[in-house]
């Protein structure tokens, strides 16, 4: 099985937003809800930003949000801080009864 | 508070075994499934292996089936992975993952720290 596809790096000014993509197939990511993010700082674990494509866990941000069209799942991340400078993977259950992680996207706020 | 800690990594030779222990606290352990997940340090992150929270279903990843086994003692509040023939591209830090239900479609809602595992000669 192939890594989801991401973006390998993308970047925004303050304020802004930013957009990450994750393309997969109709076997994971287009076949089931279960796609979710998660954000890594350097040397820490990764926290996890959004589940079932758009839900967000208690505590994070709604700056962060998440949707999916097809078999591309995206987050969003709106009024860009300098905090939200970290590597960002996402996943996704497959009907392998398997999960896939995408290959990260580094995010670099300006 | 959730608690993972991982225990049981270290620098092991091409082709021996390693277990992985993993010691839950701050939730009901056996209300969620768990999974393992790795990481080369300075590369991505990928999924290992999942366990449901009875042990009735048990999900690998194709680069370890047949080479790793996941179990979990709920009466121990434990999760461990026992790794055999051990390859150089085995090298990581592995994460133990609590997900979000009892099964293994739910997201990891919660990580431990990891443990390093080096194989080398």
């Amino acid at each position: 099985q192939s890594a989801l596809t991401q973006p390998a790096s993308v970047s925004g000014s303050p304020g802004q937003s930013i957009t990450i993509s994750c393309t997969g197939t109709s076997s994971d990511v287009g076949g089931y809800t279960y796609v979710s993010w998660y954000q890594q700082h350097p040397g820490k674990a990764p926290k996890l930003m959004i589940y079932d494509v758009s839900q967000r866990p208690s505590g994070v941000s709604n700056r962060f949000s998440g949707s999916r069209s097809g078999n591309t799942a995206s987050l969003t991340i709106s009024g860009l801080q300098a905090e939200d400078e970290a590597d960002y993977y996402c996943t996704s259950y497959t009907s392998s009864i398997t999960w896939l992680f995408g290959g990260g996207t580094k995010l670099t706020v300006l | 508070e959730v608690q993972l800690v991982e225990s049981g990594g270290g620098l092991v030779q091409p082709g021996r075994s390693l277990r992985l222990s993993c010691a839950a606290s701050g939730f009901t352990f056996d209300d969620y499934a768990m999974h393992w997940v790795r990481q080369v340090p300075g590369k991505g992150l990928e999924w290992v292996s999942g366990i449901s929270w009875n042990s009735g279903t048990l999900g690998y990843a194709d680069s370890v089936k047949g080479r790793f086994t996941i179990s979990r003692d709920n009466a121990k509040d434990s999760l461990y992975l026992q790794m055999n023939g051990l390859r150089p591209e085995d090298t990581a830090l592995y994460y133990c993952a609590k997900a979000s239900g009892t099964t293994l479609r739910g997201a990891y809602a919660d990580w431990g720290q990891g443990t390093l595992v080096t194989v080398s000669s």
